[in-house]
């Protein structure tokens, strides 16, 4: 069935270093790729989404792109900040639009 | 907007008990989901409803676990009985039909103790 699978955290870094989390995808069809964000003692936002291969979502200075050929979805940012101190989810919502799974998440660290 | 509103924030209960969630998700969005999501993973699927119809209820254990959406638009999940493995945060979300884009609250963690 269809997975998602994030690098494991946690991921400590300092205030501007540039930031990489890995994310693979094993999917039939054409599913939708999403990144969500929960801050400490908040529910899951939306961080960005790309639909269709190629795509690239960008929101905040973070950006993710489609990649089909290799089945990624990688989040970047070029400077964190000690704000971005959240878990990352990877996710994927099927092609029937149905249901999103969800990878394990990725707790990021960010030191000033 | 308002956004998805869940009570209560923190539950604490004995194996063995019952208990009950409760979902009011955004206005005008027809599709409502329940995650349940263990300490260190990612949040999974129990259920799904479109208005107060299921479209998925595949991860959702049966035997302990129930869910209704009276009226298409708040929901309830109950665990009766709760199990320690129950321990977890439960999720609701809503998205509007055909929307790729769910909308979470806040969660309620639950202790079993």
């Amino acid at each position: 069935g269809d997975s998602v699978t994030q690098m494991e955290g946690p991921v400590t870094l300092s205030e501007e270093a540039f930031l990489t989390i890995n994310c693979t995808y094993t999917a039939t069809g054409y599913p939708s790729l999403f990144w969500y964000v929960q801050y400490p003692g908040e529910g899951l936002q939306l961080l960005l989404k790309a639909t269709k291969a190629d795509d690239k979502g960008s929101n905040k200075g973070f950006e993710a792109t489609y990649r089909k050929e290799t089945t990624s979805f990688h989040l970047e940012k070029g400077s964190v900040q000690v704000s971005d101190s959240a878990v990352y989810f990877c996710a994927l919502k099927d092609g029937g639009g149905f249901k999103t799974i969800f990878g394990a998440g990725t707790r990021l660290f960010v030191k000033a | 907007e308002a956004g998805v509103a869940q009570s209560p924030r923190y539950k604490i209960i004995e194996k063995r008990q019952s208990v009950a969630f409760w979902c009011n998700p955004i206005s005008g969005h027809a599709t409502l989901y329940w995650y349940q999501q263990i300490l260190g993973q990612g949040p999974k699927l129990l259920i799904q409803f479109q208005n107060n119809g299921v479209v998925d209820d595949s991860q959702l254990p049966k035997d302990r676990f129930s869910a209704e959406r009276l009226k298409g638009v708040d929901s309830t999940l109950k665990i009766q009985p709760a199990k320690l493995e129950d321990s977890a945060v439960y999720l609701c979300a809503s998205s509007r039909q055909g929307d790729t884009e769910a909308f979470f609250g806040q969660g309620t963690r639950l202790t079993v103790v």
